[in-house]
């Protein structure tokens, strides 16, 4: 089985300081791990992913995620927060074992004061 | 130029009747889903369709049918709609057989109210 948590509903901070948004995954093998971005009334778009190599990964628009297997957790992080950044955060998993299925978080709202 | 396009945006229909979602990709994936996202912004597949066959059918009621007439296409047909039935429904699309190209594309989700 697996899953993924993301712990916060909702996250604020101020523009122009960093933001961490926050993902533990469980499966029973090596996870794939993604996240992904909804702006309103759109669908989701892809951020960056971790499938191997590398526990930084950086994504666009100068997101990046660390991956830390001790920890089980895959935290999106920017080092400097835009009012544009704000937006609803999905962390995604898939047991590298498993058939071809992503597994959602519950979605987290990032809002960025001006 | 869009990648992912899933038609009607908006479909608000009374309970009974029967509805239909299309959904095509110009990308040239494979492999196409169906998710629906309910009013806390939860995110479930329904369906996933790889090269017209499908390959992942989650605990969705019978009256929900995917028809995929060829890979490029995936609609989403919806027998006797319910009030549980209202939601986003979303389409998206990947590539199979690459272990390393696990993006999903999403179309921009059609709004389904069922009063």
């Amino acid at each position: 089985a697996q899953s993924v948590a993301q712990p916060e509903d909702q996250v604020n901070v101020a523009e122009g300081n960093p933001l961490t948004v926050k993902c533990t995954y469980s499966v029973s093998g090596n996870p794939y791990l993604f996240w992904y971005v909804q702006y309103p009334n759109r669908g989701l778009q892809f951020l960056l992913k971790y499938i191997t190599g590398d526990n930084l990964v950086k994504g666009s628009y100068g997101f990046e995620a660390e991956f830390n297997k001790s920890q089980t957790s895959f935290h999106l992080k920017k080092p400097s927060a835009l009012v544009s950044d704000s937006a609803l955060y999905f962390c995604a998993v898939r047991d590298s074992g498993s058939a071809r299925q992503l597994t959602f978080g519950s979605g987290t709202q990032l809002t960025v004061l001006p | 130029d869009t990648a992912v396009s899933q038609t009607p945006k908006y479909l608000v229909t009374q309970m009974g009747n029967d509805k239909s979602i299309k959904c095509e990709q110009n990308l040239g994936h494979d492999t196409m889903y169906w998710y629906k996202q309910d009013s806390k912004k939860f995110l479930k597949i329904m369906f996933s369709y790889n090269n017209k066959e499908l390959i992942i059918n989650e605990t969705v009621p019978n009256r929900f049918s995917p028809k995929s007439p060829d890979k490029a296409h995936l609609n989403l047909h919806i027998n006797s709609l319910e009030l549980g039935d209202s939601a986003v429904y979303f389409c998206a699309s990947s590539q199979e057989g690459v272990a390393t190209n696990e993006k999903l594309f999403f179309g921009s989700g059609t709004q389904l109210s069922v009063l």
